[in-house]
């Protein structure tokens, strides 16, 4: 079947404006992750959503930052006033009760 | 210190070299040691997956956990020109999420 699906795959904004990042599962995953990936620092963990359970935001880098999981399917990054140092490769990665983890391509975002 | 520690010096071998990759980690919670293998502006996809120190095999690849030495290895046998991407390591304790390795970039020359 299909993999995970991630859209856009390259975004450019300006500084200061919101960006969503859009994640599509694996069907049937209940797990849904997002990852950060800059450059020189590795993936860097960012939000966890398990079924209905209430989502792990330990990884969010400031409160600019929510992510939402429509229907336990479908995810959306926000990021509110952009800033440069947001610049980054988002990754979104989904997983079954087997636990492993499969990525999507990313969405390479740029603020300039 | 950071929780997964990852040389992420580049690695040039010739093909048909064998390719060692190794992590060290802090947290003795990591129950599941894996390696993702990630092309250039694609995402990591999965190489091995291992839970148990020991070596595991797949083809040209092997991996190897220490938990004693909180140490892990990835091998590559007669590496291929199409083995060149980045090589992450990442681990997890019994559930939630992935702690990664910088990652290191592997480039085999024909």
């Amino acid at each position: 079947g299909a993999g995970v699906s991630q859209s856009p795959s390259n975004k450019v904004t300006e500084k200061g404006k919101d960006v969503e990042l859009r994640c599509d599962p694996i069907s049937g995953h209940t797990a849904l992750y997002w990852y950060r990936q800059s450059l020189g620092q590795g993936l860097e963990f960012l939000i966890y959503f398990q079924g209905n359970s209430a989502p792990d935001k330990s990884g969010l880098p400031s409160d600019r930052f929510s992510a939402e999981r429509t229907g336990g399917s479908v995810s959306t990054l926000t990021i509110q006033r952009t800033q440069q140092e947001d610049s980054a490769v988002y990754l979104c990665a989904s997983s079954s009760e087997d636990r492993t983890q499969y990525f999507g391509p990313g969405t390479r975002l740029l603020v300039l | 210190q950071k929780e997964v520690e990852q040389d992420p010096g580049p690695l040039s071998v010739p093909e048909g070299a064998i390719v060692s990759l190794n992590c060290t980690y802090s947290n003795s919670a990591f129950q599941y040691f894996m390696w993702y293998r990630q092309y250039s502006r694609k995402g990591p996809e999965l190489l091995m997956y291992t839970y148990s120190s020991g070596n595991k095999e797949d083809g040209r690849f092997t991996a190897q956990v220490d938990k004693s030495s909180k140490y892990i290895s990835l091998f590559i046998r007669d590496s291929q020109p199409s083995d060149s991407a980045t090589y992450l390591c990442a681990m997890k304790p019994r559930i939630n999420r992935l702690a990664f390795g910088k990652g290191n970039q592997v480039v085999v020359i024909p």
